[in-house]
């Protein structure tokens, strides 16, 4: 089974924070992705990354940065947590069989819970 | 623009009623369609993929259909239990990178 880790449940911080978020998949997908989601807004992607050392930009990128320097891990960092960016965090990679391809399955870690005081 | 849309956004059903969740989408040009998922303060759980190539997928209780000329999936549930009460979220791999989701349909099973 796919499987899907993110480094803590739940975290608490102080405005002004520099806080990291880490994501790790166990079965060598491509494509990572970060979202937060928030009642009544859905889930927004925050930033994906389509291979080691790439990067792209979704939604809502602004005060956040990503880094993968190895396959299996997806980091998010908030350079300096604002209140704002409460939330519940959730990380997904997908298995694929090509960039584009219907069998492209996204799996889900379990999510971390993000407040920031 | 792909806009993915659920409806109803709250479902309460009693134990034992076979049930249905809609979900719809603006562009018919999509891979697949991923039904999930979700209990609360949990992530989420893949339950169904549909490839654009199918009309229908099967699990368990569980049987997803797509019609991609109607921009529609509907994700039927049989024999409901309280144990199936969660938000089930679908979303859309269109022609892009990134899925696109809906907001959810908030089921509860009553005993």
């Amino acid at each position: 089974d796919v499987k899907v880790t993110q480094s803590s449940r739940y975290l608490v911080k102080r405005t002004g924070e520099k806080v990291f978020l880490e994501c790790v998949q166990d079965m060598d997908h491509e494509n990572m992705f970060w979202y937060r989601q928030d009642p009544g807004l859905g889930l927004r992607l925050i930033y994906f990354s389509y291979d080691v050392k790439m990067k792209e930009k979704g939604d809502i990128p602004e005060g956040y940065s990503v880094s993968r320097e190895k396959k299996e891990r997806f980091s998010l960092i908030l350079e300096s947590a604002s209140t704002n960016q409460t939330s519940m965090y959730l990380c997904a990679s997908i298995r694929t069989s090509g960039y584009q391809s219907s069998y492209n399955e996204q799996f889900f870690g379990p999510g971390t819970r993000l407040t920031v005081l | 623009k792909q806009e993915v849309t659920q409806i109803p956004a709250a479902l309460s059903v009693p134990e034992g009623e076979n049930l249905v969740l809609n979900c719809s989408f603006t562009d018919s040009a999509i891979y697949n369609l991923q039904w999930f998922r979700q209990d609360p303060g949990k992530g989420l759980t893949s339950l169904l993929l549909i490839q654009s190539s199918q009309r229908e997928q099967t699990s368990g209780r569980l049987n997803a259909s797509l019609d991609k000329s109607s921009g529609r999936s509907t994700l039927y549930i049989a024999a409901s239990q309280p144990g199936d009460s969660a938000t089930y979220l679908c979303a859309v791999y269109p022609s892009g990178s990134r899925l696109t989701f809906g907001e959810g349909t908030q089921l509860t099973v009553n005993p």
